[in-house]
């Protein structure tokens, strides 16, 4: 099956510092991506979509400013969480839609970030 | 606006026994709704979605326009069903998933 990878699957930074997380689509071209955040012992939501070579989508309440994504190809799209502060301390999980089968998405299996 | 409603956090049963976890959701159109899994240390799965009509693993859901439900159903479970499940459903138009807050089903010997 389609495989999505996500790297890192950990990071632990400094506050006010900026990490970068890599979601990548492995064996499929995916036209568009999303990214979710998870909080402890709650559900996914939806934090904006990315669609190769364009601008992303972002949802009410996401500061797109903070949270920089790039999908500059068909395989890769990078989640940015610029100047970083412990609330941003999250669970983010990618997903990305296969090009062919466009009905189905592919989860990775995510990145805990911890914001010191 | 869109909205996925599981209301039992928890749900423990024995093995062999029935099982069914609700989900109900509140959305003006027609949406596509999906049933997803996540075992123990593993990622994010899709399970089942209301347009295939088909059954995984034993599981089957019915899509219920006129209760808006769409709950996940086995007739005997198993110890390897137990994981977190989250119903879902994406708009027409819209292709992103709005999530429930999921049903962590236990299933003891």
């Amino acid at each position: 099956g389609a495989v999505v990878s996500q790297h890192p699957s950990r990071v632990i930074c400094k506050s006010g510092t900026s990490v970068k997380i890599e979601c990548r689509s492995l064996d499929f071209q995916a036209t568009t991506m999303f990214w979710y955040r998870q909080f402890p012992k709650q559900s996914l939501m939806l934090m904006a979509t990315s669609n190769e070579g364009s601008k992303a989508t972002y949802e009410q309440g996401v500061e797109k400013d903070k949270f920089l994504i790039n999908h500059a190809s068909l395989t890769l799209s990078t989640l940015t969480v610029t100047s970083a502060h412990p609330e941003d301390s999250s669970f983010y999980i990618c997903s990305a839609r296969d090009r062919v089968s466009r009905n189905e998405q592919f989860f990775g299996p995510g990145t805990r970030l911890t914001v010191l | 606006a869109q909205r996925v409603t599981q209301p039992e956090k928890l749900l423990s049963v024995f093995k062999g026994a029935p099982v069914e976890l609700k989900c109900n959701y509140s959305y003006s159109g027609s949406p596509e709704l999906f049933w997803y899994v996540q075992y123990s240390r593993q990622r994010l799965q899709l399970l089942l979605r209301h347009i295939s009509r088909e059954s995984i693993k034993g599981f089957t859901a019915d899509l219920n326009k006129g209760e808006t439900s769409f709950h996940l159903k086995k007739p005997f479970a198993q110890e390897e069903d137990s994981a977190m499940y989250y119903c879902a459903l994406s708009g027409p138009g819209r292709r992103a998933l709005t999530f429930g807050s999921g049903t962590r089903l236990q299933v003891q010997p």
